[in-house]
């Protein structure tokens, strides 16, 4: 079974909208983390933001958020404003704290979001 | 966090041929990682760099086909062996640091493979 499922293989969204990107996980490890990632067209990684399994609240990092239902195992992040330079790749990850692999981030197939002016 | 130097930042190669592709962080960190994307596809782990021993490798990538090394603590290479055009894709390195937390991750800015 697949650890980390994206089920958006592309989205639109108009600029200065609101987008949402999901994500839902699967792992009986009580301790991980979920990230999220931007890759744009250059190929580069980008870090936008992370929850802990433990956080008891919803992380957020400028105009990123992530709405995190841990009983869903969801992990959809939120954009808001969305702007031209939002147009990219966007990956779910996760690591899972125990066991064999530890540190390892797990990714799911990405969503590619195509902004519209 | 750390930062990566990876290089090169693409290449065309012949079939046949090999190409090993290098990392350089910054500062010394506790894991390293290689990434295989294909072509509109996400990332795929090929191994963990381990400092001082073999590489692990995930199922599905061996050591003849992807030798790594990981001699110090900031640097590692991957070499792609034997090179077939599926082989193209971009390949990225990554490091932790401490408990991968959230700013532990650093990746590297990918190398471009063209297999021709």
């Amino acid at each position: 079974a697949q650890k980390i499922t994206q089920t958006q293989p592309g989205m639109f969204v108009q600029e200065k909208e609101a987008v949402t990107l999901d994500c839902t996980y699967d792992t009986s490890d009580p301790s991980y983390g979920l990230f999220w990632y931007k890759q744009p067209s250059s190929g580069e990684m980008i870090f936008l933001i992370y929850q802990g399994s433990y956080d008891q609240q919803n992380a957020t990092e400028g105009r990123y958020s992530l709405n995190f239902q841990k009983a869903r195992k969801s992990a959809n992040l939120v954009i808001s404003a969305s702007q031209l330079g939002d147009s990219a790749m966007y990956f779910c990850a996760m690591r899972e704290d125990s066991g064999a692999g530890s540190y390892q981030l797990t990714f799911g197939k990405g969503t590619k979001l195509s902004v519209i002016p | 966090s750390a930062v990566i130097s990876q290089k090169p930042s693409r290449d065309i190669c012949q079939r046949g041929t090999s190409l090993t592709i290098q990392c350089q962080v910054d500062s010394q960190v506790t894991m390293m990682f290689w990434y295989r994307q294909q072509p509109g596809q996400s990332l795929t782990l090929i191994a963990t760099a381990n400092q001082g021993s073999e590489a692990t490798y995930e199922s599905g990538f061996v050591i003849d086909k992807f030798p790594i090394s990981r001699p110090n603590l900031t640097f590692s290479t991957l070499t792609v062996s034997n090179m077939s055009p599926e082989d193209s894709s971009i390949y990225l390195c990554s490091s932790a640091e401490g408990a991968g937390g959230p700013y532990g991750y650093t990746f590297g800015s990918g190398t471009r493979l063209t297999v021709v």
